[in-house]
């Protein structure tokens, strides 16, 4: 699985955007991109994921840029209740869905 | 759907004891991972499975530890004889495998906090 980079933390205001990127610049073509978060204490939570096309859900929106080799998930209206740690993966679909955490980024979101 | 059980939710012991941790997949799922996260090694894979068959136990640190799947839904993680150094939050997760070799996102228990005194 290819390797991602993330920013270790990042504040954002509650109400506004966040918008954590990720690095992936050795990712393979039948690579997905999948983010996770993990609030304090519990397991990881799955988000959202994408191969190529921008993705939208009730959580979060995902863009891929256009080489891949890199994305940014977006929190349109960050909550106090989004204060987690943010993890991208990259990986193929067809390995079980093994999936090697990295060290994340720490959202803190403040009133 | 109650999502991945695990239990107990918190395991104080003392060194040289036997440890044994359980998980309850989702219902239907395929596969069961077992991870490890400490706050020096984040999160790491341990040992999964596919249709209660353990496929890649690379992770599993040394003999003491141990897993089994007797059946599609109860998982066993068992340490013997515990060490402080197994301290960590255990997680259990399950997928689904899905047509034409893919698998969905994994889904993640709430953890079992190992204390080795």
């Amino acid at each position: 699985d290819a390797k991602t980079t993330q920013p270790p933390s990042m504040d954002c205001a509650e109400g506004r955007a966040a918008n954590l990127p990720c690095n992936h610049s050795t990712i393979s073509g039948n690579e997905y991109v999948y983010w996770y978060r993990q609030i304090h204490s519990q397991g990881p939570q799955y988000i959202i994921h994408g191969l190529k096309n921008n993705e939208t859900n009730e959580m979060a929106s995902l863009i891929i840029t256009e080489d891949r080799k890199s994305s940014t998930l977006i929190l349109p209206h960050a909550t106090l209740r989004d204060t987690a740690v943010y993890y991208c993966i990259v990986r193929v679909n067809t390995n079980a869905g093994k999936s090697t955490f990295g060290d994340g980024t720490t959202l803190t979101v403040k009133p | 759907d109650a999502g991945v059980i695990q239990s107990p939710r918190h395991e104080v012991t003392e060194m040289g004891q036997e440890v044994t941790l359980r998980c309850k997949p989702i219902s239907g799922h395929d596969y069961l991972f077992w991870y490890r996260q400490t706050m020096m090694r984040g999160l790491e894979l341990l040992i999964y499975f596919n249709n209660n068959v353990p496929i890649d136990d690379s992770g599993m640190p040394e003999d003491r530890f141990s897993a089994k799947m007797p059946n599609a839904s109860f998982s066993t993680l068992k340490i013997q004889p515990s060490e402080p150094r197994d301290s960590a939050v255990y997680f259990c997760a399950s997928s689904l495998a899905l047509a034409g070799g893919y698998t969905d996102t994994q889904y993640f228990g709430p953890g079992t906090r190992l204390t080795v005194l």
